[in-house]
């Protein structure tokens, strides 16, 4: 069962532009979700995270959405830039329980 | 920052021998870590969590057999992948919690690429 959708698989942006990318869950009682970047052969690294009593929080270029009634939060991705490219995972847990549920994970190609 | 190391980064090892791997928390004591298994273009599975001083919980479908998990220290956890085959050739990442913290943020290993032969 896939608790953390996410959207789109892969994503090409030009420079300069705007790189949005969505997520969905399900379980109501997830309280943190945090998006991670990964470059290749290395580990993720944690971008940014919103709790959900947020709908928005900012960071440099990067901005999270959250909409807790759909049960839906996106990364923005403003003046994305080449070195932007990477696998981005959105998640979700509960900070009760520490695990982490990831999402499927959206490859983003920022072209110049 | 808090920094999690891995060693070795790469391995490569014959098919029936064991293999193990490092993680260290550098700047901070992890009471619990947690390894994770990422084949390419796919999401980071949960393989198990371990708390310092106590045995690991497997998620369901890894078998604890196989991937001995061991916590000795707040700074140390190995994964220990016994009898190797080629399909466990994949990138192990460990992630800690920072005990201390009022956080709830995973900080994440470089990973480790094991490839059985």
């Amino acid at each position: 069962q896939q608790q953390v959708k996410q959207s789109p698989q892969s994503l090409i942006v030009q420079k300069g532009g705007i790189s949005i990318i969505n997520c969905a869950y399900e379980n109501t009682a997830f309280d943190y979700f945090p998006w991670y970047q990964q470059f290749p052969g290395k580990g993720p690294a944690l971008l940014i995270a919103i709790r959900p009593d947020v709908s928005e929080k900012k960071e440099g270029r990067f901005t999270i959405s959250f909409n807790k009634s759909a049960k839906q939060f996106s990364l923005h991705i403003m003046d994305s830039q080449p070195g932007d490219s990477a696998t981005y995972f959105c998640a979700a847990l509960k900070t009760s329980y520490d695990k982490v549920i990831f999402g499927p994970g959206t490859s983003l190609s920022v072209i110049p | 920052g808090a920094v999690v190391s891995q060693h070795p980064s790469r391995v490569i090892c014959k098919s029936g021998t064991s293999v193990k791997i490092e993680c260290r928390s550098l700047d901070f004591q992890a009471t619990t870590m947690f390894w994770y298994r990422q084949f390419p273009k796919q999401s980071l599975m949960l393989m198990a969590t371990s708390n310092e001083g106590s045995k690991a919980t497997y998620e369901q479908g890894v078998e604890k057999d196989k991937f001995l998990i061991n916590h000795a220290s707040l700074t140390l956890s190995t994964l220990t992948v016994t009898s190797a085959h080629p399909e466990d050739s994949s990138f192990y990442i460990c992630s800690a919690l920072d005990g201390l913290a009022l956080s709830y943020e995973q900080y994440f290993g470089p990973g480790t690429r094991l490839t059985v032969t």
